[in-house]
């Protein structure tokens, strides 16, 4: 079984152009997480789908920020327009939704470099 | 966001058992215990979660103590592949993961 896929793995753009970053979770996971780590900082949650609805996305930094999940399997995260401070590695997770206690399972991340 | 306090670095000589701790002394009766470890800049991957009892799987043990304040993973025997920084939280389950700093975990030769 495929485990939770991202693409690309790496990004390099200019500032103020826009980046669309995918995953692809486990299939059957209702569950989706994208999580951001800035260099040298602590992994940081960004927002949870539940299927295709939202559940939190109290950590979207502003709102040049969308992330979208249509028909409730992949995912995408848009920043638009990309600035120095969005460099960084952004993951994401799946999990089950049947049941409380389930683990989370994260993709290799996507490395965006904004120059 | 749930708080909880880890060692900022630990060695562990290879073939030792590490034992990593973790205090959660606000975790409530109904949140459970997880432990992540991310090695160098892979994505983060689950190792075991608990709520009361102690917990064992392929990759580690998990003890808990009777008031759920603290717990403690256990690697049996360390091998180089297990060096990594760990992350240890609680929540009710099906919510986001709350990384703090973690443990950075080196395992000597």
């Amino acid at each position: 079984e495929a485990g939770v896929t991202q693409f690309p793995s790496h990004s390099v753009i200019e500032k103020g152009q826009t980046v669309t970053l995918r995953c692809d979770p486990i299939s059957g996971h209702d569950n989706l997480y994208w999580y951001r780590r800035v260099m040298g900082k602590e992994i940081k949650f960004l927002l949870h789908f539940v299927k295709e609805s939202k559940q939190d996305e109290s950590g979207m930094p502003n709102n040049r920020f969308l992330a979208e999940r249509t028909g409730g399997t992949y995912s995408t995260l848009k920043v638009q327009p990309a600035e120095l401070e969005d460099s960084g590695v952004y993951f994401c997770a799946s999990s089950q939704l049947v049941g409380r206690s389930t683990e989370a399972f994260f993709g290799q991340g996507t490395r965006l470099t904004v120059v | 966001d749930a708080k909880t306090t880890q060692p900022t670095s630990m060695d562990c000589a290879e073939g030792r058992a590490a034992n990593l701790p973790c205090n959660h002394s606000t975790i409530s009766g109904n949140e459970y215990v997880y432990w992540y470890r991310q090695i160098h800049s892979q994505g983060p991957q689950y190792i075991i979660h608990g709520l009361k009892n102690n917990e064992t799987n392929e990759m580690a043990s998990l003890i808990i103590t009777e008031d759920r304040k603290s717990s403690t993973l256990i690697l049996p025997h360390a091998t180089l592949r297990d060096t990594a920084v760990y992350y240890c939280y609680f929540n009710f389950g099906n919510e986001k993961l709350t990384f703090g700093t973690g443990t950075r975990l080196t395992i000597i030769p």
